[in-house]
């Protein structure tokens, strides 16, 4: 079992709808959380950072987390075609490193 | 602010050959990590380097090897290319690489192993 589990998707969407991306993790270790956007052909950028469990919002987007479950999830609100792209989410624990899942592939139709 | 700068950005090498990669990290940034992402495996972590020191390093043979100098700028070597080292290798920095620290990313060098 991987420590961070993601469905691939694809999720395709039209423009204004509300998405949801969700990740599981095992490793009790991991105490921080976030999600990473990713274009075509570009590094991850940071999206969102949290560190305990409940929601966080930032514009659109608001990720939340539910650390007796394990379950991570980013909430997109007003989604639109610039939003279209590869979320990743990971998680951190005490060894330096990101977990990441394999992401999913999110398209936002006009 | 600079980013986390890599270079190249587009690599294409022959099985065998090996290839170094550099990784400029964001200014004040001491703690150099990287990742290796390809369509079946995600991202995984390869290693992470602070004050030129591995602390960790992710479960890849031998022929991925990193090194930090006294500036935090970071390299990565991978000797005797393989088919399945075609991916692109991501270089992320951050402070001092502790658990609360958000981590950036550059944008990435892609190797092709022809």
């Amino acid at each position: 079992q991987k420590e961070v589990e993601q469905d691939p998707g694809p999720l395709s969407v039209p423009e204004g709808a509300i998405v949801s991306l969700n990740c599981t993790y095992s490793n009790s270790a991991f105490q921080y959380f976030m999600w990473y956007r990713q274009y075509s052909r570009k590094g991850p950028e940071l999206l969102m950072y949290t560190y305990s469990s409940g929601n966080k919002e930032d514009g659109r987007f608001t990720a939340q987390v539910d650390k007796s479950s394990k379950y991570i999830s980013l909430f997109i609100r007003d989604s639109q075609p610039s939003d279209s792209a590869t979320y990743l989410c990971a998680s951190k624990g005490s060894n330096y490193k990101l977990t990441f899942g394999k992401g999913t592939l999110l398209t936002v139709n006009p | 602010k600079a980013g986390v700068t890599q270079t190249p950005r587009y690599l294409i090498k022959t099985r065998g050959q090996q290839v170094t990669l550099s990784c400029s990290p964001i200014s004040g940034h001491r703690s150099v990590s990287w990742y290796q992402q390809t369509p079946g495996q995600g991202l995984q972590f390869l290693f992470e380097y602070f004050s030129e020191t591995q602390r960790n390093k992710g479960n890849f043979p031998g022929r991925f090897s990193g090194r930090q100098f006294s500036n935090s700028r970071s390299e990565m070597n991978v000797s005797t290319l393989e088919l399945g080292d075609s991916a692109l290798y991501l270089c992320a920095s951050s402070t001092t690489g502790e658990m609360n620290e958000k981590l950036f990313f550059g944008s990435g060098t892609q190797l092709s192993v022809l």
